[in-house]
């Protein structure tokens, strides 16, 4: 099975602190995805990349961003971190092509800033 | 980006009755897939559809894709305990899965 490795599953962090967000995936993997989680508003994409060193913006990629330097690792860095941006992180995965399975997820990090 | 609403937003049954959660696109879905998470984890990958009028069953949970292919609905059956959760759809509006959209989600208590 294709597991998907989040860094955290709890972290807390002051206002102004740069945070990075690690997820590691062991399948070889084109893609990978970082999305946040927040009640009433559901999952909403951050940024994505389809392969190593490649990247887009997702729909909300203000006040992040990301690095793709190898393929099975994607990281998610908060500049400055601020309290808009508790919440929860997802990380997912998928390999190009493959429609029929969707995306494989982590666990979460569930993070706090203060 | 493509609009998906879920409802009810939230549902609680009682164990072994029937539950059906709706998932509505404003446009045409490549690909609608639903997810399971349990409270404070990742999403579980339930099942995918794609053709208009398909229908796809998973032990007591079933999904249907409408004709259209704008409405998908998961049904459970006999509702047990272990049902209970959020779930999730997620829609593909691009034929490739390369980005998906998801709803709001459906956060399911079952009762004794």
């Amino acid at each position: 099975d294709v597991k998907v490795t989040q860094s955290s599953r709890y972290l807390v962090k002051r206002t102004g602190e740069k945070v990075f967000l690690e997820c590691v995936q062991d399948m070889d993997h084109e893609n990978m995805f970082w999305y946040r989680q927040d009640p009433g508003l559901g999952l909403r994409l951050i940024y994505f990349s389809y392969d190593v060193k490649m990247k887009e913006k997702g729909d909300i990629p203000e006040g992040y961003s990301v690095s793709r330097e190898k393929k099975e690792r994607f990281s998610l860095i908060l500049e400055s971190a601020s309290t808009n941006q508790t919440s929860m992180y997802l990380c997912a995965s998928r390999r190009t092509g493959t429609i029929n399975y969707g995306y494989t997820f982590g666990s979460g990090t569930r993070l706090t800033v203060v | 980006s493509q609009e998906l609403e879920q409802s009810p937003q939230s549902l609680i049954v009682q164990e072994g009755k029937n539950l059906t959660i709706n998932c509505t696109s404003s446009k045409t879905l490549y690909g609608l897939y639903w997810y399971k998470q349990k409270y404070g984890e990742g999403l579980i990958f339930l099942m995918m559809l794609q053709k208009g009028g398909e229908e796809k069953s998973h032990e007591k949970i079933t999904a249907k894709l409408d004709e259209k292919k704008q409405q998908s609905s998961l049904h459970i059956t006999a509702s047990q305990p272990s049902h209970a959760g959020i779930y999730l759809c997620g829609a593909d509006n691009t034929g490739t899965a390369s980005k998906l959209t998801f709803g709001t989600g459906t956060r399911l208590q079952v009762t004794l």
